[in-house]
């Protein structure tokens, strides 16, 4: 079956930092990828995504790549802010439902 | 802009009280579904829907149950709540398929309702 390996937090980070929270999947066909964001309270947010091999997704400045040959989906970003603190996780879909990693709460401090 | 709605924000009750936590999307997606949210952060898909009248088990066995009468409206009941129960439960909806293409299956989240039963 599906399934999603995350990089596991907690991670803690100056500002101005890049930042770099690793993915890699398992799945069989050829998946749509996902890096969702959760804020303190609040629920998920869809941050970006890739649909296929080589594509890039960005947003807000992170940004991720869909690599089929290292099945991976790191998400990275240049310069992170204190505003950057939350919970990301990654997803895949290759049916109708999405298989989650297991978050990775990011903590960025002045 | 997504529009997807959860209420109570939060809930505290006793056990073996009946409760049920509301979703509503104001979107016409066909597809919902029911997440249990641990205090690790990890996620469970404990119920979905295609759409109305269809209800089916997730991933996660859950005591909870859900109906769909209506499109927009996707609720979850637990007729009597324990402490194992507290939680967080995240509702979501995902878009239709392109027309002819894949469904991405992006999914829209609620807030969240975070339930304690003491």
């Amino acid at each position: 079956g599906n399934s999603v390996t995350q990089m596991e937090g907690p991670v803690t980070l100056s500002e101005e930092a890049f930042l770099t929270i690793n993915c890699t999947y398992t799945a069989t066909g050829y998946p749509s990828l996902f890096w969702y964001v959760q804020y303190p309270g609040e629920g998920l947010q869809l941050l970006l995504k890739a649909t296929k091999a080589d594509d890039k997704g960005s947003n807000k400045g992170f940004e991720a790549t869909y690599r089929k040959e290292t099945t991976s989906f790191h998400l990275e970003k240049g310069s992170v802010q204190v505003s950057d603190s939350a919970v990301y996780f990654c997803a895949l879909t290759g049916n109708e439902k999405l298989t989650f990693g297991t978050g990775t709460r990011l903590t960025i401090i002045p | 802009e997504a529009d997807i709605y959860q209420t109570p924000r939060y809930l505290v009750i006793g056990t073996g009280k009946k409760i049920t936590l509301e979703c509503s999307q104001t979107m016409g997606h066909d597809k919902m579904y029911w997440y249990q949210q641990d205090p690790g952060m990890e996620l469970h898909l404990i119920h979905y829907s295609y759409g109305v009248n269809s209800t089916e088990k997730g991933d996660l066995s859950s005591e909870s149950t859900v109906s769909r009468i209506r499109t927009e409206h996707f609720p979850l009941t637990l007729e009597s709540a324990r402490p194992s129960h507290t939680s967080q439960y995240l509702c979501a909806s995902s878009i239709p398929p392109k027309a002819g293409g894949l469904s991405y299956n992006e999914q829209f989240f609620g807030p969240g309702t975070r339930l304690t039963v003491l």
